[in-house]
């Protein structure tokens, strides 16, 4: 398995901000993904994230409102942009891990409140 | 996109077996099955996963029907704090592009 840690943990953002997200694993992983939940909902793929190239975004997500850094193989970031309150949710990164890379772990999550 | 489906609530007694079906009628024969609880409030945490024979580990078991379009994921004796989300997941292993997508889930349940 892999420890992942968030940063933050929770915070309250003003509308129009911008919040930038830290993932950092203890162990070097090839694949980061960040994940999206918003309230009373499943998860929802946001991007793909490898080290040493742009991360890949799913259908509804773009580069301009959730860009993403990979620079090296323990550590990610995901910032959301000019915020509104729709943008209020959990955001959660993963790493593929275990043996053939054939599990994926999640953090805790960043539980953001857009006001 | 999710290809299973999944009832979207359960209940169980405390200390009884809870059994959680999943469909995935369109599975591919390389795909395996992967099952994910989230307790409110925390992440996803991974149970257990499988291609074609059954699994077991320390959290669960896992059933997958001979022609692999239904599987059940069988927590043996279910206490408290096994009451959360749970989400079956079809994925490809290895190569690069292999995403995990969440359906709803089931929630599940455990009654005292």
């Amino acid at each position: 398995s892999a420890v992942i840690s968030q940063k933050p943990s929770r915070d309250i953002c003003q509308r129009g901000t911008s919040l930038t997200i830290q993932c950092q694993v203890d162990s070097q992983v090839t694949m980061m993904f960040w994940y999206r939940q918003q309230p009373g909902q499943s998860l929802t793929l946001i991007a793909t994230a490898n080290q040493g190239s742009e991360a890949t975004y799913e259908s509804g997500f773009v580069i301009d409102k959730f860009p993403i850094s990979r620079p090296n193989l323990t550590f990610s970031t995901l910032t959301v942009s000019n915020m509104s309150p729709e943008d209020s949710s959990i955001y959660l990164c993963s790493v593929e891990a275990g043996f053939s890379g054939n599990t994926i772990y999640f953090g805790e999550g960043s539980w953001l409140t857009v006001v | 996109d999710a290809k299973t489906t999944q009832p979207p609530s359960m209940d169980c007694a405390e200390g009884r077996a809870a059994n959680l079906p999943c469909n995935h009628s369109t599975i591919s024969g390389n795909e395996y099955v992967y099952w994910y609880r989230q307790i409110h409030s925390q992440g996803p945490q991974y149970i257990i996963h499988g291609l074609k024979n059954n699994e077991t580990n320390e959290m669960a078991s896992l059933i997958i029907t001979e022609d692999r379009k239904s599987s059940t994921l069988i927590l043996p004796h279910a206490t408290l704090r096994d009451t959360a989300v749970y989400y079956c997941i079809v994925r490809v292993v290895g190569g690069t592009g292999n995403q995990f997508y969440f359906g709803t889930g089931t929630s599940l349940t455990v009654i005292p």
